[in-house]
């Protein structure tokens, strides 16, 4: 699976946009993007799959530049329970194999 | 439809017990993994296994860890003889056995957290 960089911690406020960037320089053709949500004390959430452009969803939206090296996910006016470690992922076929973990972003909502 | 469900979600062993941590994933899922997490860490991927097969156990450590999913009943991840360092959350995820475009996650269970005392 490709490596993925991810800031280690970002704070924001309540209502607020977020948007947590994550690098993959050697994306393969293949590969899609994927992000997971973590509360404490939980299993990893799904929250989001791209593989080019934009994915917009009921929760979030995944923006994707067209050499793919990098994403954006964006989270929409975020509030207190959005608190949580967010995790890019980029590999083929995520429901069929092993999924590579980095440490992910902190993200830490203030009122 | 219930998520994954895994038991117990507490477990404290002292060292050299067995630990036996359960998985039942979704309805209509066939596929089991098995993950490691420490604390502040990422998840660590052990072992993915199919009904009465193992996939991939590229991530398991050689000894003491053993796990299987039966025909029937859940997926169990067995460590033997604990040690402290032992001591993690171990989360079990599932995926559905035909994928579509939009199926590619893995569902995650609450996790076990295993304490070696």
């Amino acid at each position: 699976l490709a490596k993925t960089t991810q800031p280690i911690s970002m704070d924001s406020y309540e209502g607020q946009e977020v948007n947590i960037t994550c690098s993959h320089n050697n994306i393969a053709t293949n590969d899609y993007i994927t992000w997971y949500q973590q509360f404490p004390s939980q299993g990893p959430r799904f929250i989001i799959q791209g593989y080019k452009t934009k994915v917009t969803n009921e929760v979030a939206s995944l923006f994707i530049p067209a050499d793919r090296k990098s994403s954006t996910l964006s989270l929409p006016r975020v509030s207190l329970s959005d608190t949580a470690v967010y995790y890019c992922l980029v590999g083929v076929d995520t429901g069929r194999r092993a999924l590579t973990f980095g440490s992910g972003t902190r993200l830490q909502v203030q009122p | 439809n219930a998520g994954v469900m895994q038991n117990p979600r507490h477990l404290v062993r002292r060292r050299g017990q067995e630990a036996r941590l359960r998985c039942s994933p979704m309805k209509g899922h066939s596929h089991v993994y098995w993950y490691r997490q420490l604390p502040e860490e990422g998840l660590k991927f052990m072992v993915y296994l199919q009904k009465e097969n193992i996939i991939d156990e590229s991530g398991m450590p050689k000894e003491r860890f053993s796990a299987e999913f039966p025909k029937e009943g859940p997926s169990i991840l067995r460590i033997q003889q604990v040690v402290r360092g032992d001591s993690a959350a171990y989360f079990c995820a599932s995926s559905p056995i035909f994928l579509e475009d939009r199926g590619r996650e893995q569902y995650f269970g609450p996790g076990t957290r295993l304490t070696v005392t």
